[in-house]
């Protein structure tokens, strides 16, 4: 079964107190591993698009990784505006057709002042 | 620009009714998905379409289901409503249909409450 994992469910931090979130996944014909900040009471914001291992892609204090297994979330010296729940989730295609977006549970980051 | 609107963003209905939820999709955005947002399951798949035609769907009960016009405006409806379909209903779109290229959008959300 397709699945996508993330850890931990929560993290508190102090500001400027870097860190990484990890998502790995287990599924088949991966196309792309997406990555999305969600506040409370609003949809998903989405950050990047990672293709294949050994891609990477910076956004302000954020940097996301992908290797075969894992995809990374790399926060460095967070501010409290970074406080959000973090959502990753691989996108994959099958012989009929796009089957949609396979979410994790998400990291709920609390980033202390 | 204007982004993905869903109305009503509040809903509350009762057992056994029926409701309609609508999403209009970014101007240009031909591709139309919903996810249904629970604090025990997370964000799952409902389905999704483009140019009017369901490509997929997720793994859930026929009481759900949904429809694309040909202003790429959506509707999804849920008949028969239980306790457990309480949840945030969300609605994300994409310009290629495949999200790949410049990702999906997602709107603010239905809020659904069964009593």
């Amino acid at each position: 079964e397709d699945q996508v994992t993330q850890s931990p469910e929560a993290l508190r931090l102090q500001e400027g107190e870097s860190s990484s979130l990890n998502c790995s996944y287990t599924v088949s014909g991966l196309r792309g591993l997406f990555w999305y900040r969600q506040d409370p009471g609003k949809g998903p914001e989405f950050l990047f698009t990672l293709y294949s291992a050994g891609e990477e892609k910076e956004k302000e204090r954020l940097k996301a990784t992908l290797t075969k297994k894992e995809s990374f979330l790399h926060i460095t010296a967070p501010k409290p505006e970074d406080s959000a729940t973090y959502l990753c989730a691989a996108y994959m295609y099958s012989g009929g057709g796009a089957d949609g977006l396979t979410f994790g549970k998400g990291t709920h980051l609390i980033i202390q002042p | 620009k204007a982004g993905v609107t869903q109305t009503p963003r509040y809903l509350i209905k009762t057992r056994g009714q029926q409701v309609t939820l609508s999403c209009s999709p970014i101007s240009g955005h031909r591709s139309v998905s919903w996810y249904q947002q629970t604090p025990g399951q997370g964000l799952q798949f409902l389905f999704e379409y483009f140019s009017e035609t369901q490509r997929n769907k997720g793994n859930f009960p026929g009481r759900f289901s949904g429809r694309q016009f040909s202003n790429s405006r959506s509707e999804m409806n849920v008949s028969t409503l239980e306790l457990g379909d309480s949840a945030l209903y969300l609605c994300a779109s994409s310009r290629t249909g495949t999200g790949l290229v410049d990702g999906y959008t997602f709107g603010s959300g239905t809020r659904l409450t069964v009593v």
